[in-house]
């Protein structure tokens, strides 16, 4: 067990719907990061955030947004759903980022999303 | 961008053999860190290499960095049923730029 908890574990929903993913980080740890994983493909990094504050964004799409809360779980929102967005989405924490040493990143188990 | 080229993307080997995957960057490297993903599962960090040519050890696996810290490699001796996964490495062009990961090597292993 990592330490950081995502929910739900699966979610099917249409096109053209909205969804919230959450996650909790381990205990202690400020950064949160975001990544997507498709069939057969790598860990795509969407954005990550520090103690509250988005600190760095990948390929995101402008229809999916984020933000951490001040107890420092965060939420990914999908909107505009299309089938190409069915996907493993991690959550992943780490220290966190003031050195090298902290950035070392603890994954939760992921939330699979398939848009029908 | 700063890209991560890992190869090969699929590898099959008989249990007992062993195994190499490499890691190329495309810029020079703050560090390399590796995880592994069992099917099914999540990415699990097995090791960071910070020095340029750091050589570390788990039991069968060994991981290396380049002299130059632009490329890595990941070797596992006699493989074993309980490597099958994919081993994705990772790095960062400094402390504070996202990770970048490669896209990772499926092992297989044939028992």
């Amino acid at each position: 067990d990592s330490g950081v908890t995502q929910t739900p574990k699966h979610l099917i929903t249409a096109t053209g719907q909205r969804v919230t993913l959450r996650c909790s980080p381990r205990s202690g740890d400020l950064s949160v990061y975001w990544y997507q994983q498709s069939l057969d493909q790598g860990l795509q990094f969407l954005i990550q955030y520090y103690n509250g504050e988005e600190r760095a964004k990948g390929n995101i799409l402008e229809r999916f947004s984020a933000q951490q809360f001040p107890d420092l779980h965060s939420e990914l929102n999908l909107s505009s759903l299309e089938l190409g967005d069915s996907a493993l989405y991690f959550c992943a924490s780490s220290v966190g980022p003031s050195t090298v040493a902290k950035n070392i990143q603890y994954f939760g188990a992921g939330t699979r999303l398939s848009v029908l | 961008g700063q890209q991560v080229m890992q190869i090969p993307q699929y590898q099959h080997v008989q249990e007992g053999e062993d195994f190499t995957t490499y890691c190329n960057s495309s810029t020079t490297l703050s560090n390399i860190q590796w995880y592994k993903q069992r099917p099914g599962g999540h990415p699990v960090f097995l090791i960071q290499l910070v020095k340029s040519g750091e050589v570390k050890k788990q039991k069968r696996l060994t991981f290396q960095f380049g002299e130059a810290k632009k490329n890595s490699s990941l070797h596992i001796t006699a493989t074993q049923t309980t490597d099958v996964g994919t081993y994705f490495c990772a790095g960062h062009r400094s402390g504070n730029t996202p990770l970048v990961f490669g896209k990772g090597t499926r092992l297989s292993v044939i028992a």
